[in-house]
């Protein structure tokens, strides 16, 4: 399975972009890597996932790098309703249904 | 369209007693997993249901178990509870091959 590797908490100030980093060094080609966030008191929501070539959508942005080793969630204008657990998580070989949660990165948004 | 819905949201038990948890899955979506997160931490693969069968299973003894029924909607059941099981229990939906998976609010269960 890849692993992945993410900061334990990161702070922004509102309305600035936040850059949220993770490292799966281990992944392999075909694996897709997702993006969930959970805010207090909620249960995790889909963000974003990508293969090889930066995505887009309406939440937010993800830069994949080139070796694919590395992916950047990037939010371009944090609101503070953006303060949340970020999760990057790559999908167990097996099939790409069956998340596998890391610790994630707590976010901070600072008014 | 109404999203995933868990119930109850909240429930006690004691040690060694049995519980049901119930999802209803989003419509259309065909495939449910379940999720165990105890506090601070990450979301935990248990199983997941697509069809009314088992489709993958994680690190979880066989007391806990789980149905789905042919309407999708899905049961979660734990025997013997220990007090370590105590957490929030989420369930996910998503339809076969999506890439999105849509999750409820999740129950929280304390074990005493």
């Amino acid at each position: 399975d890849a692993k992945t590797t993410q900061p334990n908490s990161m702070e922004s100030n509102e309305e600035e972009p936040v850059h949220l980093p993770c490292n799966h060094s281990t992944i392999s080609g075909t694996d897709y890597i997702h993006w969930y966030r959970q805010l207090p008191s909620q249960g995790p929501e889909y963000v974003i996932h990508g293969l090889t070539s930066n995505v887009n959508n309406r939440m937010a942005s993800l830069a994949i790098a080139e070796d694919r080793k590395s992916s950047t969630l990037i939010l371009h204008r944090a609101t503070l309703r953006d303060a949340a657990v970020y999760y990057c998580i790559p999908p167990l070989i097996q099939g790409a249904q069956k998340l596998v949660f890391g610790q994630g990165t707590r976010l901070t948004i600072n008014p | 369209e109404t999203g995933v819905t868990q119930s109850p949201t909240h429930l006690i038990k004691t040690r060694g007693q049995q519980v049901t948890l119930r999802c209803s899955s989003q419509s259309g979506h065909n495939t449910v997993s379940w999720y165990q997160q105890a506090l601070g931490q990450g979301p935990q693969f248990i199983f997941q249901y697509y069809r009314e069968e088992e489709n993958g299973r994680g690190n979880f003894p066989p007391r806990f178990s789980g149905l789905q029924f042919p309407n999708y909607s899905s049961e979660l059941n734990v025997n013997a509870l220990e007090l370590d099981d105590s957490a929030l229990y989420l369930c996910a939906s998503s339809a076969v091959g999506a890439n999105e998976q849509f999750f409820g609010p999740g129950t929280r269960l304390t074990v005493l």
